[in-house]
């Protein structure tokens, strides 16, 4: 059974800070997802990551992947209210197969 | 391309009765996949189909879940006498299956079960 751990669980901060969240596991990924879900609502992709040490930017989002492909890291610049969400990875640990963490519960106070 | 869609949204039901739930996944997608989701954890693998057939079930999924996709389009997923610890967020995903890794997986906004 794969191990996929996401810290902080839970994280409130203020409009315009910045903040990292974390992905690790005890195995290599094969690809690692990140999604954003929000209340009553299923799991948005952001990004997939598949290169050792890439490093992929969505706007104020940035995604890093490990050099040795075991973690992953979510850094938001200048966070604002529409960032709220739970912040979910997954990690693909057989050909097109997904297992998730439990998240990083973001709230972001105006 | 209207998305994956699920249906009931909410489904609120007496424990023992049976409830079934409906995906319509994007309409060239050959992959469909159900997860449960609970307050406060990542989605859970439930089952997961390649066109018509169901190629992997989770040791988790007792007898009393059952699911189809009978042409490879739409799938349906049912309880069998409902427990309260069914009550959950049940989540379908579909995707089109590449040579490469890094699918991307597009999901419904779930149907929301309640047992009493």
């Amino acid at each position: 059974t794969q191990l996929l751990e996401q810290s902080p669980q839970f994280l409130s901060i203020q409009e315009g800070e910045n903040l990292t969240v974390y992905c690790n596991s005890s195995s290599v990924f094969s690809s690692l997802q990140w999604y954003r879900q929000e209340p009553g609502e299923g799991p948005v992709l952001l990004v997939t990551v598949v290169t050792g040490g890439e490093v992929k930017k969505l706007k104020r989002l940035t995604f890093q992947f490990g050099d040795a492909r075991k973690d992953s890291s979510l850094h938001i610049t200048a966070a604002q209210p529409g960032d709220t969400g739970l912040y979910l990875c997954a990690e693909e640990y057989n050909f097109n197969k997904f297992y998730f963490g439990s998240g990083t519960k973001l709230n972001v106070k105006p | 391309d209207t998305g994956v869609s699920q249906n009931p949204r909410h489904k609120i039901t007496k424990r023992g009765q049976n409830v079934t739930f409906r995906c319509d996944p994007i309409s060239e997608h050959n992959r469909l996949y159900w997860y449960r989701q609970t307050l406060g954890q990542g989605p859970e693998f439930l089952t997961y189909f390649q066109n018509e057939a169901q190629l992997e079930k989770s040791r988790l999924l007792s007898d009393r879940f059952s699911a189809e996709r009978p042409k490879g389009s739409f799938s349906t997923l049912e309880i069998q006498r409902t427990e309260q610890g069914d009550s959950a967020m049940y989540l379908c995903a579909s995707s089109l299956i590449g040579a490469q890794y890094g699918e991307k997986l597009f999901f419904g906004s779930g149907t929301q079960l309640s047992v009493l």
